[in-house]
């Protein structure tokens, strides 16, 4: 069975301030993606990344594939109470088709 | 264009009762899935349709089960309810299962079992 452990689960941060939240299993993922999730909505893509090591930027957030696709990160660059929601990674697993997602962390950042 | 439609949004159910939720895929996808995610918890695969025909099932009962329609759009069937089973029910549709390029899920339809 392919897992994800995600962490942390929470988070709580001032305006500005840096974080860094991570994905990880002992599996290997085709490929990762990470979405955003606000109340009462679906969670909504903010990136895929495909490639061992591959860097994808989107504005403030940098998005990591470890290097085996067993791992990956997502970087917060000086966080904003618009940047506050779920976060939430999913792994396509080996059998196609299916998501795999960790079990999220919830990021508040206050003014 | 618009993305993911799913009704009801919301809907209160008594343990014992048959629900059923409904869902449109975006235009231009062909491929319809549905996840159940509990409050602080990832969402979870409940099983996936493609062609009218369930193509993969995640680790749930068959009191779960689905349909895909000829024009994509879908239902997903819960009978025997639980309390358990209160949940937000997500639908995700992507382009001929291309999950590499990443879901567009709808907005779920929160259900809760009384």
């Amino acid at each position: 069975t392919q897992l994800l452990e995600q962490s942390p689960q929470f988070l709580s941060i001032q305006e500005g301030e840096n974080l860094t939240v991570y994905c990880n299993s002992s599996s290997v993922f085709s490929s990762l993606q990470w979405y955003r999730q606000e109340p009462g909505e679906g969670p909504v893509l903010l990136v895929t990344v495909v490639t061992g090591g591959e860097v994808k930027k989107l504005k403030r957030l940098t998005f990591q594939f470890g290097d085996a696709r067993k791992d990956s990160s997502l970087h917060i660059t000086a966080a904003q109470p618009g940047d506050t929601g779920l976060y939430l990674c999913a792994g396509v697993g080996n059998q196609g088709g299916k998501l795999i997602f960790g079990q999220g962390t919830e990021l508040s950042v206050k003014p | 264009d618009a993305g993911v439609t799913q009704s009801p949004t919301h809907l209160i159910k008594t343990r014992g009762q048959q629900v059923t939720l409904r869902c449109s895929p975006k235009s231009g996808h062909d491929t319809v899935s549905w996840y159940q995610q509990a409050l602080g918890q990832g969402p979870q695969f409940i099983f996936q349709y493609y062609e009218e025909e369930e193509r993969q099932r995640g680790n749930f009962p068959d009191r779960f089960s689905g349909h895909q329609f000829p024009n994509y759009s879908s239902e997903l069937n819960v009978n025997a309810l639980l309390l358990g089973d209160s949940a937000l029910y997500l639908c995700a549709s992507s382009p001929g299962g291309a999950v590499t390029y990443g879901y567009t899920f709808g907005s779920g339809t929160r259900l809760t079992v009384v």
